[in-house]
């Protein structure tokens, strides 16, 4: 147990839909990252969060969006989805900006 | 704009052959050069992180070295369990942090 928790572990759910992926960072951490990871595709940056504000963007699509709340869980929230959404999230937390990650076990969305 | 390579794609190893996985990089300015190894369809694991040229770090039957350019992961006497992807990042100055696409290793028994 990496001390990052992920819900849920698997999804699945239609084309249109809107879904939110949970994460709760490991004790003391501020920053909360979420990346995609699609089948042969290596790990893409979408969102940073830290202690509640946002601090970095990577390639996240209008149609998701983030927040961490104030007891430093996040929430990932992904609408109008569609086939090529499916994928796992990984949400990754550390205890500043630098230094390693320490990742969850991840979401694996599968959208029909 | 950082970036990262790796070499080679795959690999395939019987048990017992040492060989050695590279992580090619550019960076503003490095911070950091992270390893991690993944299984299919688990979160990465961190395993290093080297901050310097010259800087070695050694963990059961892996270790990595970093050069300026490169980092080395070298894989003594392998085990069907150490078969997965490995993953190297790196981290600049700005706190970007870029994965590269990852080597995947199988090991034979």
């Amino acid at each position: 147990d990496s001390g990052v928790t992920q819900t849920p572990k698997h999804l699945i759910t239609a084309t249109g839909q809107r879904v939110t992926l949970r994460c709760s960072p490991r004790s003391g951490d501020l920053s909360v990252y979420w990346y995609q990871q699609s089948l042969d595709q290596g790990l893409q940056f979408l969102i940073q969060y830290y202690n509640g504000e946002e601090r970095a963007k990577g390639n996240i699509l209008e149609r998701f969006s983030a927040q961490q709340f104030p007891d430093l869980h996040s929430e990932l929230n992904l609408s109008s989805l569609e086939l090529g959404d499916s994928a796992l999230y990984f949400c990754a937390s550390s205890l500043g900006g630098v230094g390693g990650y320490t990742f969850g076990s991840g979401t694996r969305l599968t959208v029909v | 704009e950082d970036q990262v390579t790796q070499s080679p794609e795959a690999l395939r190893l019987q048990e017992g052959e040492s060989s050695s996985l590279n992580c090619s990089y550019t960076v503003s300015g490095l911070r950091g050069l992270f390893w991690y190894r993944q299984d299919p369809g688990k979160g990465p694991e961190f395993l290093f992180t080297l901050y310097s040229a010259g800087e070695e770090k050694e963990k059961e039957r892996l270790k990595a070295t970093l050069t300026k350019k490169e980092s080395f992961l070298h894989i003594t006497a392998p085990k069907p369990e150490d078969s997965a992807t490995y993953l190297c990042a790196v981290q600049d100055y700005g706190q970007n942090f870029v994965f590269g696409p990852g080597t995947r290793l199988s090991v034979l028994p």
